[in-house]
């Protein structure tokens, strides 16, 4: 069974740095693409996916410059290093598997909640 | 970006009804479209892609129709595990999600 056990969730301040990281188990974490997604109250957005061997990175606009995406095979973990931290990078952050080499993100962990507020 | 809207926001039905959610995005994207299920509390669930794959486990009461710019989801005869919010996605061009379909029971 597909498991994926996001951490690393907080309260921070406005300009602050956060790294989530996510534990995968129950596939074989080195052949898959991996995201992040996050969630406002109703609304879902993409943020971040990194090929299989970590050297291929994509981000959405909003978080370019700021976060970071990677991963450690060796120790079946994805990450998601946040920096200059706004408010409205509040939200619930999944880890989610890829599908090929697609954006299809066919598992998803149950999140970590990122709160950014002075 | 490519904008994803669903349509409607929230439906009312009673269980057994059939209902259709209607997704419609701003440019082409093929087929490069999944739908997801997600309850209150939990994670999205993968139910639809490439506009009418059944994920394996997803029952066949659900099912996707749809190419270019407009799709739709449509469950047969509604059960009451199936009040919850739909989401569209597509992935033709990384990745954008539309605003969801919240499926009340009337």
């Amino acid at each position: 069974e597909v498991q994926l056990v996001e951490s690393g969730g907080d309260l921070v301040q406005p300009g602050e740095s956060l790294r989530l990281s996510c534990g995968a188990s129950g596939f074989s974490f080195s052949n898959y693409w991996m995201g992040w997604v996050r969630q406002a109250p109703g609304k879902l957005q993409w943020v971040a996916t990194i090929n299989e061997g970590g050297r291929d990175k994509y981000y959405v606009d909003s978080v370019k410059g700021r976060f970071t995406i990677s991963r450690d095979n060796a120790r079946n973990s994805l990450y998601l290093q946040m920096n200059s931290l706004k408010g409205e990078d509040t939200a619930l952050y999944y880890c989610a598997r890829i599908r090929g080499n697609i954006q299809l993100f066919d598992n998803w962990g149950q999140g970590t909640l990122v709160t950014v507020s002075s | 970006d490519i904008q994803m809207t669903q349509s409607p926001s929230t439906l009312s039905a009673f269980v057994g009804d059939r209902v259709t959610i209607t997704c419609r995005a701003s440019q082409s994207i093929g087929t490069w479209l999944a739908w997801l299920q997600q309850k209150p509390g939990k994670a999205p669930k993968l139910l639809i892609y490439k506009a009418s794959n059944l994920e394996s486990g997803v029952p066949s009461r659900f099912s996707g129709r749809g190419s270019g710019t407009e799709f739709t989801l449509t469950i047969d005869s509604l059960q009451p595990d199936d009040f919850a919010t739909y989401y569209c996605q597509q992935y033709n061009t990384y990745s954008t999600f539309g605003q969801g379909t919240k499926v009340e029971i009337k």
